[in-house]
C-alpha cells in the first residue's frame, strides 16, 4: 500500500509570490490535516480536511488556505508570501477523524528568499 | 488546551543499551491518543507507537514500548537494544477524541522534541 505523497518536495520562491503543495493521502484515508515545521516554532497544526470540508483550523493567517477533492487528495495554498513561511510543510493521512493514526508523508521544504 | 512536553532537548546511548524518552502531557479531554514519532535528517515523520487513554495495557511496537501512566499523565517512549539508525529527533504528541470540542481536538499537538544519538 502506497504511503503519503507529497509534491513538489522542494520549492524556492521570492516574498510576494504564491505557493500550491499537494498530499495525496493513503488510499482509503479519508481525513487530511497539514502541518507547518520551523526550528523556531516546532510542529504547528494549519488545518483538517475531511470529507472535502475543512473542519479544523490552526492559528495561522487567511494567507493559509486549502481544499480537499472527492478522491481527498489534498492542495494548500498560501499566498504572498513572507520570509518566515519557510518550512518544512507535512501532510498526514487517517483513515477516519478521532483517535486513528495519523500517517506523514515527506513533506515539502519551502525556502521564501 | 493540550500540552505535551518533552524536558530532555538530546539523549545519548550506547549501540544495544535501552533508553527511555520521557513526555508529560495535559489535557481536560476524557478520551484522547498518545503517539510517538520519530524524524530522521530527512524530515519524514514516522509513526512508531499509539497509547489510547482507555487501553489497559502499554502498547508495545517491537523494539519500541509506550510506558503510559495515567495518574501522572505521562507516556514515556521505551527504545531497547538502541540501532545505530535509531538516531534521529523524536516527538511526542497527543491527538483529542472529540468530545465536548466537537472535534476541534482532532488536531495532533506535538511536543519540541528530543534529538537522541546512539553511539556505537
Amino acid at each position: 500500500k502506497a504511503g503519503v505523497t507529497q509534491t513538489p518536495r522542494y520549492l524556492i520562491k521570492t516574498r510576494g509570490q504564491q505557493v500550491t503543495l499537494s498530499c495525496s493521502p493513503i488510499s482509503g484515508h479519508r481525513s487530511v490535516s497539514w502541518y507547518q515545521q520551523t526550528p523556531g516554532q516546532g510542529l504547528q497544526f494549519l488545518f483538517e480536511y475531511f470529507s472535502e470540508t475543512q473542519r479544523n483550523k490552526g492559528n495561522f493567517p487567511g494567507r493559509f488556505s486549502g481544499r480537499q477533492f472527492s478522491n481527498s487528495r489534498s492542495e494548500m495554498n498560501v499566498s504572498t508570501l513572507e520570509l518566515g513561511d519557510s518550512a518544512l510543510y507535512l501532510c498526514a493521512s487517517s483513515f477516519n477523524r478521532g483517535l486513528n493514526e495519523q500517517f506523514f508523508g515527506p513533506g515539502t521544504r519551502l525556502t521564501v528568499l | 488546551a493540550q500540552k505535551i512536553t518533552q524536558t530532555q532537548p538530546g539523549m545519548f546511548v550506547q549501540e544495544k543499551e535501552a533508553v527511555t524518552l520521557d513526555c508529560t502531557y495535559d489535557t481536560s479531554d476524557p478520551s484522547y491518543g498518545l503517539f510517538w514519532y520519530k524524524q530522521p535528517s530527512s524530515g519524514e515523520m514516522i509513526f512508531l507507537i499509539y497509547q489510547g487513554s482507555y487501553d489497559q495495557q502499554n502498547a508495545t511496537e517491537g523494539r519500541y514500548s509506550l510506558n503510559f501512566q495515567k495518574a501522572r499523565k505521562s507516556a514515556n517512549l521505551v527504545i531497547s537494544a538502541s540501532q545505530l539508525g535509531d538516531s534521529a529527533m523524536y516527538f511526542c504528541a497527543m491527538r483529542g477524541g472529540g468530545g465536548q470540542s466537537g472535534g476541534s481536538n482532532y488536531k495532533l499537538t506535538f511536543g519540541k522534541g528530543t534529538l537522541l544519538t546512539v553511539n556505537p
